[in-house]
This record gives structure tokens, C-alpha cells and sequence, in this order.
């Protein structure tokens, strides 16, 4: 079946890269879009950027300068690096599939920007 | 960027009570999806293409809408609908989210 999974470290440094990996089983990355989108403690969703299946991004403008996906698709996998993150990027990371809607998503990774 | 907002923030409904859930588009938007999301839990897709529902979801729920304005209907409101319901739009390779409303039980 379908299923996304988001790995990556709980704390990050002020100023450092956070890197996330969205694991994903079921289907192809070069048939499905994935993206991420984060969510604030207690705060609403913001769509971050997508991998498209054929292997293009397109990024959140207020992002873009920060962001960067990628994907290894011998690995089933799609990376998130954004870079100089402060503590407003404390926040829930999802991945979560494309099907012109966002009908799988994996079940979120929680990230703490702090020293 | 297409803003979408919803209303009300935050309501609660009295189990049987019909509950409609508003979404605002600042452009012109060809469908609009809705998620529902509870306490600790992913979003889960609820309603797609404006009036689809998602496998699993109760037809006492429906969407309905076009242009700038869409909505979430509950015809009779349950316990289990107690959550966060979200719409999303799609335009020019950029979703956006509504900031969500809570709905309560009364």
C-alpha cells in the first residue's frame, strides 16, 4: 500500500541546514508528485515545494532563497534541505503524495529550531 | 499567491446540528479540496474537486461551490467530526492552504 515516511533530526541549530528524507513505498516517484508541507505548533499548513515526477521543483517563493528538493529515485526517496533556519522554522514537516490533490501524506516530522 | 479564507475560525456545534464551513478564494479558482485534520494526527483528505468526498468519509458530509466561494457542509454534525477542516486550492503550480476552521462540540 501507499505509505510516505519523513526522517530527520528533532534539533537543529539557529543559523545550520535542516535535512529531511520522505521515504516512500507503494508507488513511483516518476509517476507521483511529492511535496512538503510544514505546520507550526498549534498553526495552520504552508505548502513548502514539490518534487515532480519528472524530476523538476517549483518551491514556495517566500522559501525559495532557503529550499532545495531533491530526490534518489533508486532509493524511493526525496530530500529537503532548507538552510539558516531560526526558531520560526520550529514546526511540523510533512511529505505527502500528489494525486491533484494530497491524498497520502506521511505522518510528520517534528523539527525544534534551538540551542 | 491565491489567499484562501476561511470562516468561522473556530465554531461548536450541538450533535444533529448542520454545520457549513466557509472558503474565500482572492482569485477565481477551478475546484477546491478539503482536509480534515485532528490533534496529533496527519491531514487527511476529505472532500476533493469541490464536491468529491474521500474514500471513508461520511455523506453526511458535502462541498459545494465555484468562482471565489466554496463550502463544507455537515448535515448533521457527530461527535467524530470534532477536528480541523482545511481547504487547499491549486493554481499556477503553487497550493495554498485556508488557515483552517476548529470545529467543537457543544
Amino acid at each position: 500500500q501507499v505509505q510516505l515516511m519523513e526522517s530527520g533530526p528533532g534539533l537543529v541549530q539557529p543559523s545550520e541546514t535542516l535535512s529531511l528524507t520522505c521515504t516512500v513505498s507503494g508507488f513511483s516517484l516518476t509517476s507521483y508528485n511529492v511535496h512538503w508541507v510544514r505546520q507550526p505548533p498549534g498553526k495552520g499548513l504552508e505548502w513548502m515545494g514539490v518534487m515532480w515526477s519528472g524530476g523538476s521543483t517549483d518551491y514556495n517563493s517566500a522559501l525559495k532563497s532557503r529550499l532545495s528538493i531533491s530526490r534518489d529515485t533508486s532509493k524511493n526517496q526525496v530530500f529537503l534541505k532548507m538552510n539558516s533556519l531560526q526558531s520560526e522554522d520550529t514546526t511540523t514537516y510533512y511529505c505527502a503524495r500528489d494525486l491533484y490533490y494530497f491524498d497520502y501524506w506521511g505522518q510528520g516530522v517534528m523539527v525544534t529550531v534551538s540551542s | 499567491e491565491i489567499v484562501l479564507t476561511q470562516s468561522p475560525t473556530t465554531m461548536a456545534a450541538s450533535p444533529g446540528e448542520k454545520v457549513t464551513i466557509t472558503c474565500r478564494a482572492s482569485s477565481s479558482v477551478s475546484y477546491m479540496h478539503w482536509y480534515q485534520q485532528k490533534p496529533g494526527a496527519s491531514p487527511k483528505p476529505w472532500i476533493y474537486d469541490t464536491s468529491k468526498l474521500a474514500s471513508g468519509v461520511p455523506n453526511r458530509f458535502s462541498g459545494s461551490g465555484s468562482g471565489t466561494s466554496y463550502s463544507l457542509t455537515i448535515s448533521s454534525m457527530e461527535t467524530e467530526d470534532t477536528a480541523t477542516y482545511y481547504c487547499q486550492q491549486w493554481s499556477s503550480n503553487s497550493p495554498t492552504f485556508g488557515a483552517g476552521t476548529k470545529l467543537e462540540l457543544k
